[in-house]
């Protein structure tokens, strides 16, 4: 059964270092997404990307993020400068189209010392 | 705005014993309705959803959930919990909009007692 694959699945960086999360969506899936999940809290929309752009972003995603989806099977969510506070498990998701429900990725938990 | 609350953050219930986990919605459209679970070190996967079809709904793992519309509600409920069950379990809306981002409740964490 196809399936949303998350890379790395964990990673430990620095303050103020860049980080690439990975994510390979479904093949036939046209909407792409980001949420995180702070320890204990909730899970949060992060962006959202349809048509290769982004079709909406939160209040987090600010110009510390981007997302790429470079070669049309990777999607990518970059953190410029990384803060303490980003520190969180990062999940990517895809969908077919508009009605159908989202599929998630196992997530990627990033570490910010 | 969308917006979902759940309410109880921890519930308990015994081996066998009816599982309910509440949720209410916020919607200012057609809500779809979903509901996702977590086990420990996993991602979130699909238990089951609403999508303006039948008002009850049937999911994976013996779990159902009831739209109902006057209440904004949409329980999830099982007959008799299993110890598998144990999980943390994510209610979510989306308006299916341009985005059909996901809105997501604070969580339930179900802790089964053999």
């Amino acid at each position: 059964e196809p399936e949303v694959t998350q890379t790395p699945s964990h990673q430990v960086t620095q303050m103020g270092q860049e980080v690439i999360l990975r994510c390979v969506p479904i093949s036939n899936h046209l909407y792409f997404y980001w949420y995180r999940q702070i320890l204990g809290q909730k899970v949060e929309f992060l962006v959202s990307f349809y048509n290769n752009e982004i079709s909406e972003k939160s209040e987090i995603f600010d110009d510390q993020f981007s997302v790429e989806r470079p070669d049309g099977s990777n999607f990518t969510l970059k953190i410029r400068s990384t803060k303490l506070e980003d520190s969180a498990m990062y999940f990517c998701a895809s969908k077919v189209s508009r009605k159908n429900e989202q599929f998630f990725g196992p997530g990627t938990r990033l570490t910010v010392l | 705005a969308q917006s979902v609350t759940q309410l109880g953050s921890h519930v308990s219930v015994s081996e066998g014993a009816l599982v309910l986990l509440r949720c209410n919605y916020s919607s200012s459209v057609p809500p779809y309705l979903f509901w996702y679970v977590q086990y420990p070190n996993q991602g979130l996967q699909l238990l089951l959803k609403y999508t303006s079809a039948a008002t009850l709904v049937k999911g994976i793992n013996g779990f159902e959930a009831e739209f109902k519309k006057s209440e904004t509600s949409f329980h999830l409920t099982k007959p008799s919990a299993h110890m598998s069950d144990a999980a943390e379990y994510f209610c979510a809306v989306s308006d299916l909009s341009n985005t059909g981002k996901l809105i997501f409740g604070q969580g339930t964490t179900l802790q089964v007692k053999p």
